[in-house]
């Protein structure tokens, strides 16, 4: 039941910025957008989330468009520990439903 | 102490066999949940239990039995899997309400069915 669409792959050059987009169309006016990523034979791990507004923490960026139908994960420098894919997530403000879309495996050139 | 525990971390288990996998946090969490991940697939929605309960089951066969014996474990039941059964299969925790909350996922259990 995902609900987001990203690019299967994207590369990027080492220290360099990187922009991963999502596209959630059918977004409601109550679910959070959250980004997780997945090292290899490692567990999901959590790395920003948002409602409305743009959200900066430690590990990254997040830039909502102002109709919320997409978004954009920006990691200011990457570097090759950010390889990973990155998975754009919907949670409802309904109920407990954390349903993965098929992410964005970053390749990171050094 | 932000961690989800889950044990084992592999396991091979035949078709006639029953095992457990088991899944640990200590973070207050109310609501759990179980993924199954194949290779190169995202991870898949099992079930969620919010506050000891089964809230979610998204359809998966009666071989997988879910159990949440207090708030701060899950397990889920084995019993005569098939070898397509074998994945990735990962738990994770959050406060069961609110959609902003942070969802934590464990390291997961490799399971090999043979």
């Amino acid at each position: 039941d995902a609900k987001t669409t990203q690019p299967n792959s994207m590369e990027s050059n080492e220290e360099e910025p990187v922009h991963l987009p999502c596209n959630h169309s059918t977004i409601s006016g109550t679910d959070y957008i959250h980004w997780y990523r997945q090292l290899p034979s490692q567990g999901p791990g959590y790395v920003i989330h948002g409602l409305t507004s743009n959200v900066n923490n430690r590990m990254a960026s997040l830039a909502i468009a102002e109709d919320r139908k997409s978004s954009t994960l920006i990691l200011h420098r990457a570097t090759l520990r950010d390889a990973a894919v990155y998975y754009c997530i919907l949670r409802e403000g309904t109920g407990n439903q954390f349903y993965f879309g098929t992410g964005t495996s970053l390749t990171v050139i050094p | 102490d932000t961690e989800v525990t889950q044990t084992p971390k592999h396991l091979v288990m035949g078709m006639t066999n029953k095992k457990s996998l088991k899944c640990e946090q200590h973070m207050g969490h109310r609501a759990m949940y179980w993924y199954k991940q194949k290779a190169k697939k995202p991870p898949e929605l099992m079930f969620v239990y919010s506050y000891e309960k089964l809230s979610i089951n998204e359809s998966v066969p009666s071989r997988f039995s879910p159990e949440c014996p207090n708030s701060s474990l899950l397990n889920l039941h084995l019993h005569a899997l098939q070898p397509e059964d074998s994945a990735l299969y990962l738990c994770a925790s959050s406060q069961a309400r609110g959609p902003g909350n942070t969802i934590y996922f464990g390291e997961g259990s490799w399971l090999t069915v043979v």
